[in-house]
């Protein structure tokens, strides 16, 4: 058990631009989740894989936020366009599906300049 | 929809002393699970306590154990013994028993600091 691993830890990137953060969860965990954490706040859900199908997205999810999850494995979260709101730790955590334990990466911090 | 508020944004304790962080929820649910998780400075979230709803009687782990008041709806934490370590933001979490996809709904967090 390696633990969820996120890349980058952090990411500058310019207001325009695009940016992917990828998410490895552990290996026998079907189900995947990304939370976005601004500064004070606690982590807020943005969407859920069960295996590699995603099968819930939340309303914070706008047009220019993308998820996969190719072969229920590794998940990528793509941010098109980036704006400064987009600033925020992005989280990632995978369980299995009997198991109530949720296991979280140690996110990436994004800033929009 | 469920809402958790943890209306403590700071608390302070002394080194081996005891403290309560307070925790509400609102649900029309009756199945459903409460959790708290610590974020220390490294950002990794790490699960502290879980409570499941349907059970009457407190969980406890070593220093850490809840006061779950269900018709309440009110979810505290204490710890027991406090040590530096334990120096962290606490986040307040609940899940639905039901449905598909079990996201965690969090509070707002209170950020523990302890006193040597």
């Amino acid at each position: 058990d390696t633990g969820v691993s996120q890349d980058p830890r952090h990411k500058i990137t310019k207001r325009g631009q695009n940016v992917t953060f990828r998410c490895d969860p552990i290996s026998e965990h079907n189900r995947l989740y990304w939370y976005r954490q601004t500064l004070g706040q606690g982590p807020e859900f943005l969407t859920y894989f069960q295996n590699e199908a995603q099968l819930e997205k939340s309303r914070l999810l706008s047009d220019r936020f993308s998820a996969e999850r190719p072969k229920g494995s590794f998940s990528t979260l793509e941010i098109q366009r980036t704006e400064q709101g987009d600033s925020a730790m992005y989280l990632c955590a995978s369980r299995r599906q009997d198991n109530y334990g949720y296991t979280f990466g140690s996110g990436t911090r994004l800033t929009v300049v | 929809a469920q809402t958790v508020t943890q209306s403590q944004p700071e608390m302070s304790v002394q080194e081996a002393e005891t403290v309560t962080l307070s925790c509400t929820y609102d649900t029309s649910e009756s199945d459903y699970y409460l959790f708290w998780y610590k974020q220390p400075p490294s950002r990794q979230m790490i699960l502290v306590i879980r409570q499941e709803a349907y059970k009457q009687q407190n969980a406890t782990e070593n220093r850490f154990s809840v006061n779950f008041q269900k018709a309440a709806k009110s979810f505290s934490l204490k710890i027991s013994d406090s040590q530096l370590g334990d120096a962290a933001m606490y986040f307040c979490a609940y899940r639905s028993g039901g449905g598909a996809t079990n996201k965690l709904i969090f509070g707002t967090g209170t950020l523990l600091a302890v006193q040597p």
